[in-house]
């Protein structure tokens, strides 16, 4: 069965530089989230997007901006990126039919050097 | 405010040995909870969920979680370890509202490491 694609897997920046991660969620499920998942911590809430509109903001930093396409996709875009902005970036989606279940990709890690 | 406590950030076992990870949450309503395991450098998977119904949940991997409202627990076991279960656990309270959208709430997540 087709899972939530994210790309890219890997991704190192320097600092101040700008980083974009893309999401593919699972076909006809139409709502994406954006979670954060700093070394040894648990998963944050960063936003979600309900049929292309963002419906719920979480600790995401104003350096931060997201978006969901026509076709479902979401990128997420950071800029001036800081060292503390390294993390494990997970995105999942879901379905009304799926009463609530989220399923997750295999998550995008940023470095910031 | 919606929080989820896993007591015990790291618990060693042996291969053949039975297992609970603790999970309490505080909710106002009935919650919705699940469980996620994470190997390392890897996405989050879902072992199980409790949505309503019998409080006993049965998951993957041979995996089973009780729910006790009167404890605000939801506690992951497993009677018999395998050394692919050392991962990171994680449990979750779910915000569900209209249209199944669902805000995760994690907990800070249980090490798990078998010893052979």
């Amino acid at each position: 069965a087709a899972g939530v694609i994210q790309s890219p897997r890997h991704l190192i920046k320097e600092k101040r530089e700008t980083a974009t991660l893309k999401c593919y969620p699972i076909p006809r499920h139409d709502t994406v989230y954006w979670y954060q998942q700093g070394p040894g911590q648990d998963p944050q809430f960063l936003i979600s997007f309900y049929e292309k509109m963002q419906s719920d903001k979480g600790s995401i930093p104003d350096r931060f901006s997201a978006q969901q396409f026509s076709d479902y996709h979401s990128e997420l875009n950071m800029s001036s990126l800081e060292l503390g902005d390294s993390a494990l970036y997970f995105c999942a989606s879901s379905s009304a039919e799926g009463a609530g279940e989220l399923f997750f990709g295999e998550g995008s890690r940023l470095t910031v050097l | 405010a919606q929080s989820v406590t896993q007591p015990d950030i790291h618990i060693t076992v042996s291969e053949g040995a039975s297992l609970e990870l603790r999970c309490n949450y505080s909710y106002g309503a009935t919650p919705y909870l699940f469980w996620y395991v994470q190997s390392p450098g890897q996405g989050l998977q879902l072992l199980l969920k409790y949505f309503s119904g019998d409080t006993l949940v049965q998951g993957i991997k041979g995996f089973e979680a009780e729910f006790k409202r009167s404890q605000s627990s939801f506690n992951l076991r497993k009677p018999s370890v395998h050394w692919s279960d050392a991962a990171e656990y994680f449990c979750a309270v779910g915000l569900l509202f209209s249209g199944g959208y669902n805000k995760l709430i994690f907990g800070a997540g249980t090490r798990l490491a078998v010893h052979p």
